[in-house]
C-alpha cells in the first residue's frame, strides 16, 4: 500500500481483557517497528522486526505483550489482560532495506477502561 | 543507553516569529539524528535528518537543523513560522550504522502559532 495501514483506529476494551492491533506496512519494507505513545511523552520502542523475526524486544514491558510477523509482512501486536495503564496510542512503522528512516502509521488507540 | 532530551514541553508564538526548538541526545558514539512532525489528526512524518557531513540541513516547509557535536544538540529553527506550523514536534536519534533502526525519541514539544 501507499502507507503503513493500523487497524483498528480506536479500541476500547475492558479491564483484563485480549486486544490485538494489526499493521499493515509498505510494500517492500523488511523491517517493521512497534512504538507506544502515552499521554504526553514521546513514542516508546517496544519490538523491531526483520523480516519475520523479532530482531529487538527489548522494549516490550512485560509478559502480557507479544508481537508477530509470521508472513513478513502484516504484524500483530497482543495485548493479554490489558490493564489500564496499557491505555495509550500504539504506532507501527516500516522502512525499506538499507534504509535509515521509519514511516509510520496513523496509530491505534487503545483505551482501557 | 540513548536518552534525547527536548527542553520546551509547549512554545506560543505569532505568525513571522522565528522559531527553535531544542534537542540534546545523550549516546557515547556517532548517531543519525531527526526531527519528526505530528499535526493536529495526523501521523508523524519526518520533517529532516542528520547522518553525516554539513552539520546544517534543511528539511521540508522551510525548517533546518544544526547538529553541534561538542554539545550534543541539534536544535531546529525556522525564520519565520505559519500558523500551519502549528503541530508537535519530536527529535530522535538512533546509533550510526546499527543494525536496524530503533529510534529513541524525545518527549516532543507542543508548539502554538497564533495567527
Amino acid at each position: 500500500g501507499a502507507g503503513v495501514s493500523q487497524t483498528p483506529s480506536n479500541k476500547v476494551t475492558e479491564k483484563g481483557k485480549y486486544v490485538e492491533l494489526r499493521c499493515d506496512p509498505i510494500s517492500g519494507h523488511t523491517a517493521l517497528y512497534w512504538y507506544r505513545q502515552s499521554l504526553g511523552q514521546g513514542p516508546e520502542f517496544l519490538i523491531y522486526f526483520q523480516g519475520t523475526g523479532a530482531a529487538d524486544d527489548s522494549g516490550l514491558p512485560n509478559d502480557r505483550f507479544f508481537a508477530v510477523r509470521p508472513e513478513g509482512s502484516v504484524s500483530t501486536l497482543k495485548i493479554q489482560r490489558t490493564e489500564r495503564g496499557d491505555s495509550a496510542v500504539y504506532l507501527c512503522a516500516s522502512s525499506s532495506p538499507g534504509a535509515n528512516v521509519l514511516t509510520f502509521g496513523a496509530g491505534s488507540r487503545l483505551t482501557v477502561l | 543507553a540513548q536518552s534525547v532530551s527536548q527542553h520546551n514541553h509547549h512554545v506560543i508564538l505569532s505568525e513571522a516569529a522565528s522559531l527553535e526548538l531544542g534537542c540534546n541526545y545523550s549516546y557515547g558514539g556517532t548517531v543519525n539524528l531527526f526531527w519528526y512532525v505530528q499535526y493536529p489528526g495526523q501521523h508523524l512524518q519526518l520533517l529532516l535528518k542528520y547522518f553525516s557531513g554539513d552539520p546544517l540541513v534543511k528539511g521540508i516547509k522551510g525548517f533546518e537543523a544544526e547538529f553541534i557535536n561538542s554539545k550534543f544538540s541539534f536544535n531546529l529553527r525556522k525564520p519565520s513560522v505559519q500558523w500551519s506550523d502549528t503541530a508537535e514536534y519530536f527529535c530522535a536519534v538512533n546509533a550510526y550504522k546499527a543494525a536496524g533502526n530503533k529510534l529513541t525519541f524525545g518527549g516532543g514539544t507542543r508548539v502554538l502559532v497564533k495567527p
